[in-house]
Formats: C-alpha cells, structure tokens, sequence
C-alpha cells in the first residue's frame, strides 16, 4: 500500500532559522511527488512537483530534493509569513490518485 | 494564471436543505476533483471528472452528487447533509487527469467551508 509520512508534525522555529521537513514515502514506482503549502482555512498552494532520485527544485527561500525513500523541504532564513502547514503527496503506478501526508505544521516566530 | 474559483466561500445549511458548490478554471485543464478535508486532517478525495465523464468515485454517499457541465465548471450538489459533512470542500484541477504513466500537477481552490446544522 502506498504511504506518506510527513514528520514533525510541528516545527517551531525564530526568523532566520534555516531548518527541513521530511516527507518518507512508500510507493509502488513513483510517478511524482508534490509539495503544497496550507494556510489555515484556505486551499493547498502549489509548491513544488519533482519526478526523479536526484533532482532539486527552489522557490525563493524554499528548496525541495527528493531521494527514492523520501523528499526534504529546505527552508532558508525563514521569515513569519512562511508559517503554514506544509503538505507533502505522491503519485504512484499503482493507482491514479495522490496519496496525502498529515502536513506539518511550521510556525515562525517574529 | 493557475487559478482555481469557489463559490460560495462559506455555506451554512440545515439537514433538510439543498445547496451546491461551484468551482470553475480557465487554464484548459481536462480534469476536475473535489476533496473533502477536515480540521489538521489531510484533503479525501471524493470525486474526479476527466473530460468531462467521472471516473473516479471514492464511495461518496449519495448525499453528494458532482456534476460537470463542461470542461471548466464542476458543481457539488448537496441534499439531506449530516453534521459530519461539515468541513471545507476543495475543488482542484490538472492538465490530463489520471492517465495510466501520467503525472499530473493538481491545482486547488479556495475552498468552501461548509457548516450543516
């Protein structure tokens, strides 16, 4: 059965604290995997969606890697509205759906 | 312009009422979802239209009823809700929708945060 484990599941941090999320996936051949940003009560925002071992993508102070076991979210000098919950989804060959992680909730304070 | 639109973006009803969530895209995706999500959980698919046919039903009860009247409108019609169905109701969208070996970004909206009393 294909998985996502997002951890922590909450990470506080100062502004400027550089620090990563994990997202540890399970899945039968991986087509893609999706980071999404959550502000309370509003929909998940588009981040990121990388497709292979090795590859690397950034926004701004965000920078996502993936490896064929799991996905860090590199965030860099993080700065108050860069508090969110962050999702992380994969898509494998098993099934057409995404499959969701819980999120991690980041707060940063001021 | 990756922009997804919900409408209405709050929706209160009572057990016995009939209401429907709008969702619209003009980016020329084919494909269309709704997901349900409560409070620090993750989004549940419910339901995904690919040019326009439904091909995906996660088990919904027929309490939900999707409709798709072209290829960028998808409606959720709602009769006879639980207190349980109160949530926020998400509708995304994607270039292909899912086709075997494809990878498809997923597009949300807003939402619609709906409370049945």
């Amino acid at each position: 059965e294909d998985q996502v484990t997002q951890s922590p599941e909450a990470l506080r941090l100062q502004e400027g604290e550089s620090s990563s999320l994990n997202c540890s996936y399970t899945v039968s051949g991986l087509r893609g995997l999706f980071w999404y940003r959550q502000d309370p009560g509003k929909g998940p925002e588009f981040l990121f969606t990388l497709y292979s071992a090795g590859e690397e993508k950034e926004k701004e102070r965000l920078k996502a890697t993936l490896t064929k076991k799991e996905s860090f979210l590199h965030i860099t000098a993080p700065k108050p509205e860069d508090s969110a919950t962050y999702l992380c989804a994969v898509q494998g060959n098993r099934d057409d759906k995404i499959i969701f992680g819980k999120g991690t909730r980041l707060h940063i304070l001021p | 312009d990756t922009e997804v639109t919900q409408t209405p973006k709050h929706l209160v009803m009572g057990m016995t009422n009939k209401k429907s969530l709008k969702c619209e895209q003009h980016m020329g995706h084919r494909a269309m979802y709704w997901y349900k999500q409560k409070a620090k959980k993750p989004p549940e698919l419910m339901f995904v239209y690919s040019y326009e046919k439904l091909s995906i039903n996660e088990s919904v009860p027929s309490r939900f009823s999707p409709e798709c009247p072209n290829s960028s409108l998808l409606n959720l019609h709602l009769h006879a809700l639980q207190p349980e169905d109160s949530a926020l109701y998400l509708c995304a969208s994607s270039q292909e929708g899912p086709v075997a070996g494809n990878t498809d970004t997923q597009y949300f909206g807003p939402g619609t945060r709906l409370t049945v009393l």
